[in-house]
């Protein structure tokens, strides 16, 4: 049983560039949540995707980003014309849809640096 | 809003007990406890909904009192691999349901000393 994986692990860009990363959820979870960290604080939500559907999105996820989830199994995270505020831990979860809550698992985050 | 974290670190030595708060101004569907060493992802320690129930695990534990929209995680005969940062993440009730999406509090650094 195979965790949550995250691609890459880590991304160096310069300001301006744009930026791609994927997420790929335990198998058969229908659910997928994007988070971002910054150093010292707590992840903070940015979307999320039941199957193919995204459900909710942040007021943090401006319009330089964008969230896929196309056939309802791997997702994409982009950024478009990096800023360095974008430069954080952008980490992946995924849980299945259960009555009484759901757990939500973690990936391995991909580390953004933008210069 | 984020659920306020108390307190914001602890130090132990190896075999004491410790505490860790997390309080919510929502009504809340569930509280979830992750554990997070530097530079790893959060890993995932328990679960609890509401109803005030509590769980363990180990020598990990922990309680969710609905009526305070609190939680309090106990870590017993603590060990050194507990070192680490401790986050509550909530999710607010809506309706009876839970939309998903948590919230985190800020965090509690622990730090275990032989």
């Amino acid at each position: 049983d195979t965790g949550v994986s995250q691609d890459p692990r880590h991304k160096i860009t310069k300001r301006g560039q744009n930026v791609t990363f994927r997420c790929d959820p335990i198998s058969e979870h229908n659910r997928l949540y994007w988070y971002r960290q910054t150093l010292g604080q707590g992840p903070e939500f940015l979307t999320y995707f039941q199957n193919e559907a995204q459900l909710e999105k942040s007021r943090l996820l401006s319009d330089r980003f964008s969230a896929e989830r196309p056939k309802g199994s791997f997702s994409t995270l982009e950024i478009q014309r990096t800023e360095q505020g974008d430069s954080a831990m952008y980490l992946c979860a995924s849980s299945p849809k259960v009555r009484l809550g759901e757990t939500q698992y973690f990936g391995p985050g991909t580390r953004l640096l933008v210069l | 809003q984020q659920p306020v974290q108390s307190p914001q670190a602890v130090i132990l030595r190896e075999g004491e007990d410790a505490v860790i708060n997390c309080s919510s101004s929502k009504a809340l569907y569930s509280v979830h406890w992750y554990r997070q060493k530097h530079g790893e992802a959060p890993v995932f320690l328990m679960i609890l909904l509401k109803g005030g129930e509590q769980k363990g695990h180990d020598k990990i534990s922990a309680s969710f009192n609905e009526k305070k929209q609190q939680s309090s995680l106990y870590l017993t005969a603590s060990q050194l691999s507990y070192s680490g940062t401790y986050f509550c993440g909530t999710a607010a009730n809506a309706g009876g349901t839970s939309y998903g999406k948590l919230t985190f509090g800020q965090g509690t650094i622990l730090t275990v000393h032989p």
